[in-house]
């Protein structure tokens, strides 16, 4: 079967660094992308990734390695309003979203 | 500037009423999907349109059924509504099929009594 692993839950302090892992088993791949999604709100888009390597997009930075099934998203000088979950979804290869179940980000200041 | 905007945001039903969820985008998108999400959870895609051609995904309950009137609505008819049903159920577009962005509504919230 197809799966997508993050972390359920984690804390960081407000101007930190964090970095939070996903690692997929999927059909095949066609990139993977990561969302924000703040509490009862819709996701929005955050990066994608379908080479391997470092995408830097301001404070967030996302990486991949295909040979790995592994990707992190990184986010710098943590702001409160980063408090949210951040989901990773890969696409497969039948262009099939598979989405994992989120990792929620809680911020301390 | 809401681009996907979903209607109710919010909706309360009773066991077994039936509720219509809808969906309206103004990017010019050829693809739309519904998923649902409960707390937690994965988003879960039950139904994605590439124009008019329908998909349902295997795993869909007969439950549920969906309409594309047009290229700029979507409805999410629930026929009979179960306590299971709670959810927060979310349309997206993207431009086309492939590894496009989606770009989401805002959500309907479901209760169910």
């Amino acid at each position: 079967g197809q799966n997508i692993d993050q972390p359920t839950e984690m804390t960081a302090t407000e101007g930190a660094i964090v970095q939070i892992n996903c690692t997929y088993q999927t059909s095949g791949f066609n990139g993977l992308f990561w969302y924000q999604q703040h509490a009862g709100e819709a996701p929005t888009f955050l990066s994608y990734n379908v080479l391997d390597g470092l995408e830097e997009k301001g404070r967030f930075s996302s990486f991949l390695s295909r040979s790995k099934g592994y990707s992190y998203l990184l986010l710098k000088e943590l702001q409160m309003k980063d408090s949210a979950s951040y989901l990773c979804a890969v696409m497969d290869s039948n262009y099939q979203l598979i989405w994992g179940a989120g990792t929620k980000l809680i911020i301390k200041p | 500037d809401a681009m996907v905007i979903q209607n109710p945001r919010y909706q309360v039903t009773q066991f077994g009423k039936p509720v219509t969820l809808s969906c309206s985008q103004t990017l010019n998108h050829n693809v739309m999907y519904w998923y649902q999400q409960k707390s937690s959870q994965a988003p879960k895609l039950l139904f994605h349109y590439y124009d008019k051609d329908f998909n349902n995904e295997a795993d869909t309950p007969d439950n549920f059924q969906s309409r594309r009137p047009n290229t700029s609505f979507c409805f999410l008819d629930i026929r009979s509504p179960g306590l299971g049903d709670a959810a927060m159920y979310l349309c997206a577009t993207s431009r086309d099929s492939g590894a496009n962005v989606l770009t989401f509504g805002a959500g309907s919230r479901l209760t169910v009594l």
